[in-house]
């Protein structure tokens, strides 16, 4: 069955630093999502990624954040300036079509920053 | 408002229980209804989703929607051990003109051997 495969699954960062989680999504889906869940708390929508353009963001995607899709299969979300309360589980997921149905997600990446 | 409730439990049922899981929400624009199962450290997996209201059946899982009242059950039949997760209930509509995908808080189910 096809997957949404996440890297790494868990990194550890220092405050201030930049860094880079990486997805490679299924390969016919046209949607791509980045979100993220703090230990113990509901997952939070970051951003939508259609058409090689944001399609949209919550306000948790301010400017630290940015995604890419350099290559046409990995999808990539950068945070630039590291803080501790962007320690979470970050969860990637793709879908054919946007209406929430269907996603299927990746195993996620579990970002400590120390 | 953009709100969903669900009781964080955790509920713990002996093996072979029927469990019943349930989300309410506010907003008559959510359209569609899914549950999603995410065992510990892992992503979340579509269990079932349901396009407006009514009832949707697979294997020992069932998903009921009652537009009128807002309300959106899970019931696992059968249960086993392994069905022990968190099992997230989340729904999408057109909200600010965009479709949004909102989440309930998750209810960590026990199946007790």
């Amino acid at each position: 069955e096809p997957e949404v495969t996440q890297t790494p699954s868990h990194q550890v960062t220092q405050m201030g630093q930049e860094v880079i989680l990486r997805c490679v999504p299924i390969s016919n889906h046209l949607y791509f999502y980045w979100y993220r869940q703090i230990l113990g708390q509901k997952v939070e929508f970051l951003v939508s990624f259609y058409n090689n353009e944001i399609s949209e963001k919550s306000e948790i995607f301010d400017d630290q954040f940015s995604v890419e899709r350099p290559d046409g299969s990995n999808f990539t979300l950068k945070i630039r300036s590291t803080k501790l309360e962007d320690s979470a589980m970050y969860f990637c997921a793709s879908s054919q079509r946007d209406r929430g149905q269907g996603y299927t997600f990746g195993s996620g990446t579990r970002l400590t920053v120390v | 408002q953009k709100e969903v409730e669900q009781d964080p439990g955790p509920l713990s049922v002996p093996e072979g229980a029927i469990v019943s899981l349930n989300c309410t929400y506010s907003n008559s624009a959510f359209q569609y209804f899914m549950w999603y199962r995410q065992y510990s450290r892992k992503g979340p997996e579509l269990l079932m989703y349901t396009y407006s209201s009514g009832n949707k059946e697979d294997g020992r899982f069932t998903a009921q929607v009652d537009k009128s009242s807002k309300y959106i059950s899970l019931f696992i039949r059968d249960s086993q051990p392994s069905d022990s997760a968190t099992y997230l209930c989340a729904m999408s509509g057109r909200l600010d003109s965009n479709y949004q995908l909102i989440w309930g808080a998750g209810t960590k189910l026990i199946i007790k051997p």
